[in-house]
């Protein structure tokens, strides 16, 4: 069964800190993994990471993958009130139909 | 810049009605999907649609959930006969080829 982990599930961090998310998983046929923020409603895309080693970065965002030890990181630094939401982690799993499965999410807390 | 439109933004049915659930993808995708989001929970795969067919399906959509693309437009989510555990943020996403999901805002469905 394609699996994908996220840790730490919750974290809380004061403003100015530099947060680590991290995202593992376990699928077949490995298309891409996404990142998402999301806040009150629907996910919004943050990075989408295709190839081992490259860091992509968005402002005080970047994000890394490593396919040979599946898993993916999200750095968030200089963290900011704004910066609170849930981070999603999806792979995509399947080459038919592009099915992404996500992760159960990170809820970062960024205190002022 | 493009959105994925969502209608209602909420709807409040009785146990046992039918439901219908609307999304507008944006135009120049080809692929679409409905997620769900159960309060608190995470983000759950139901079905993705590509050329007008269903391209694959999860365990949770069975035979009370049907999908139409009923013109050039809209994607629709029905659910024939609705329960309790069917109260959930429902998230229509659409995207181009090897591209990140586009979601919409979401449909917050409660049965009662």
């Amino acid at each position: 069964e394609d699996k994908v982990v996220q840790s730490p599930l919750s974290l809380v961090v004061h403003e100015g800190d530099t947060v680590t998310l991290n995202c593992s998983y376990e699928v077949t046929n490995f298309r891409s993994l996404l990142w998402y923020k999301q806040e009150k409603k629907a996910p919004t895309f943050l990075f989408m990471l295709t190839s081992s080693g490259i860091e992509k970065k968005s402002g005080r965002l970047s994000s890394i993958l490593d396919k040979k030890e599946l898993f993916s990181i999200l750095n968030i630094t200089a963290t900011q009130t704004g910066d609170s939401a849930v981070y999603l982690c999806a792979v995509e799993a399947d080459n038919y139909g592009q099915n992404f499965v996500f992760g159960p999410g990170t809820r970062l807390s960024v205190l002022p | 810049e493009p959105e994925v439109t969502q209608t209602p933004s909420h709807q409040v049915t009785q146990m046992g009605q039918e439901v219908i659930l609307r999304c507008v993808p944006i135009s120049n995708h080809l692929y679409f999907y409905w997620y769900r989001q159960i309060l608190g929970q995470k983000v759950e795969f139901l079905v993705s649609f590509y050329n007008n067919e269903i391209s694959e399906k999860s365990e949770i959509f069975d035979d009370q959930f049907s999908v139409e693309r009923p013109d050039g437009s809209n994607f629709t989510l029905k659910i024939r006969s609705t329960k309790l555990e069917d109260s959930a943020m429902y998230f229509c996403a659409s995207s181009a080829v090897n591209y990140g999901y586009t979601f919409g805002s979401g449909t917050r469905l409660t049965v009662v």
